[in-house]
């Protein structure tokens, strides 16, 4: 059974950092790209990055320079370094596994990331 | 950034009815749209990949149609886990977007 488990979110002010974690089983994590997904409070789902089979990387606008997504194939687990933070940031944040179709066919339950004062 | 574009907002229907739910892209993209249904506090679900694939374990009443700039999902009979939001997603072209989302709640 493919599992994707997020953790690392938290309160965080704004301008600090924080590094989002997802643990991944079930599945040959090297054979899938894997993405970041958010999803502000009551708001609809924004796609946040990417990462290729190949460590090709993709950023939304809105995280481009800030954020940088990476993958630890020995220990199954993607990230996302986030800096700079925002109050715009506070969401849900997803990690989602991308087949070759490019669509997100696998989901994690989700961390919520809190940037205020 | 391609802009999807969904309608309506919100559908209110009654279980066992049908619901047709449209999601129009800025510019072609092709069959490479996807749908996806969540419900409150819940992940997403993928439903139906490439306009009309349906992922595994979706039931056969969700359909998917369209290519292009329009598309298509039909929920044929409503059920009462059917109700939720339903979200259309790109793959066409980076970056990625979503629609803004269609809620179907119980009328």
């Amino acid at each position: 059974e493919v599992q994707l488990l997020e953790s690392g979110g938290g309160l965080v002010q704004p301008g600090g950092s924080l590094r989002l974690s997802c643990t991944a089983s079930g599945f040959a994590f090297s054979n899938f790209a894997l993405s970041w997904v958010r999803q502000a409070p009551g708001k609809g789902l924004e796609w946040v990055s990417t990462i290729g089979t190949g460590d090709d990387t993709y950023y939304a606008d809105s995280v481009k320079g800030r954020f940088t997504i990476s993958r630890d194939i020995s220990k199954g687990t993607l990230y996302l370094q986030m800096n700079s933070l925002r109050a715009d940031d506070t969401a849900i944040y997803y990690c989602a596994r991308n087949p070759v179709g490019g669509f997100f066919d696998s989901w994690g339950q989700g961390t919520l990331v809190t940037v205020s004062p | 950034e391609i802009v999807l574009t969904q309608s309506p907002a919100t559908l209110s229907l009654s279980p066992g009815e049908r619901a047709t739910l449209s999601c129009r892209a800025s510019q072609s993209v092709s069959s490479y749209l996807a749908w996806y249904q969540q419900k409150p506090g819940q992940a997403p679900r993928l439903l139906m990949s490439d306009a009309s694939n349906r992922a595994t374990g979706i039931p056969a009443r969700f359909s998917g149609s369209g290519s292009g700039t329009d598309f298509t999902l039909t929920i044929s009979s409503l059920e009462p886990e059917d109700f939720a939001v339903y979200y259309c997603h790109q793959r066409s072209k980076w970056p990625w977007t979503f629609g803004q989302g269609t809620t179907v709640g119980v009328k």
